[in-house]
């Protein structure tokens, strides 16, 4: 899968709980994105890197927040979990001006 | 904003029908256009991609033609299998970079009957 690992792959927790999720690459790409998954809805950008410590938000980023303090890894944190953020998250990884390949997947249940 | 339409499915084909799954596009600019698959279970593989208009993207029998005329980008396959059973998301990337980000569509649903 281009170098990338997603982890943890599945998790179920409860409203209210911080959550973090690892995009980790070892393909050395500049830029990193995490998008979700809903049924009728296709994918979502919620926020993506376009460096180590440059990061910009997409269009579902209200709820998330990320970090990127070194090129291969790419978190994505839900501060508090709501309900409406279970979903199947994934993470992408690109060159510059080269498609993007995915991750397998994180599925997560807030309970 | 940019924005992308498939039709909705999911679509049913017998093994060795023509497969044809419409896809179009709303855009202010030149977009990079993009097909991806996913396969039960697994995260979203590059299909195909065409970067600028009447380019023709091709892979393992699939086929989209860029028409920036109809704004459309529409997968085909002659002879479909039942591997082929997957969704299939139509997605644009906003500028002429396409490691910028992708806007998809909902996707398409395809099952291949023996």
């Amino acid at each position: 899968d281009a170098g990338i690992t997603q982890s943890p792959r599945h998790k179920v927790t409860e409203t209210g709980t911080p959550v973090t999720l690892r995009c980790h690459q070892t393909e050395n790409h500049r830029y990193m994105y995490w998008y979700r998954q809903d049924p009728g809805h296709g994918l979502r950008l919620i926020h993506y890197s376009y460096g180590v410590k440059d990061t910009d938000k997409g269009e579902v980023s209200d709820g998330y927040s990320v970090s990127r303090s070194k090129t291969e890894d790419f978190l994505l944190t839900l501060e508090s979990a709501t309900s409406s953020q279970t979903s199947v998250y994934f993470c992408a990884i690109s060159g510059r001006n080269q498609p993007q390949h995915f991750g397998d997947g994180t599925r997560l249940s807030i309970l | 904003g940019d924005s992308v339409t498939q039709m909705e499915g999911p679509v049913t084909l017998s093994e060795e029908a023509f497969l044809t799954i419409n896809c179009t596009y709303t855009a202010t600019g030149y977009p990079s256009l993009f097909w991806y698959v996913q396969y039960p279970g697994e995260g979203l593989q590059l299909l195909l991609k065409a970067t600028k208009a009447d380019d023709k993207g091709s892979n393992k029998g699939f086929e989209a033609t860029y028409r920036k005329e109809t704004t459309s980008f529409h997968l085909e396959k002659g002879s479909v299998q039942v591997s082929d059973s997957a969704v299939y998301f139509c997605a644009l990337s906003e500028g002429l970079d396409s490691s910028y980000k992708l806007i998809f569509g909902s996707g398409t649903r395809l099952l291949v009957r023996p």
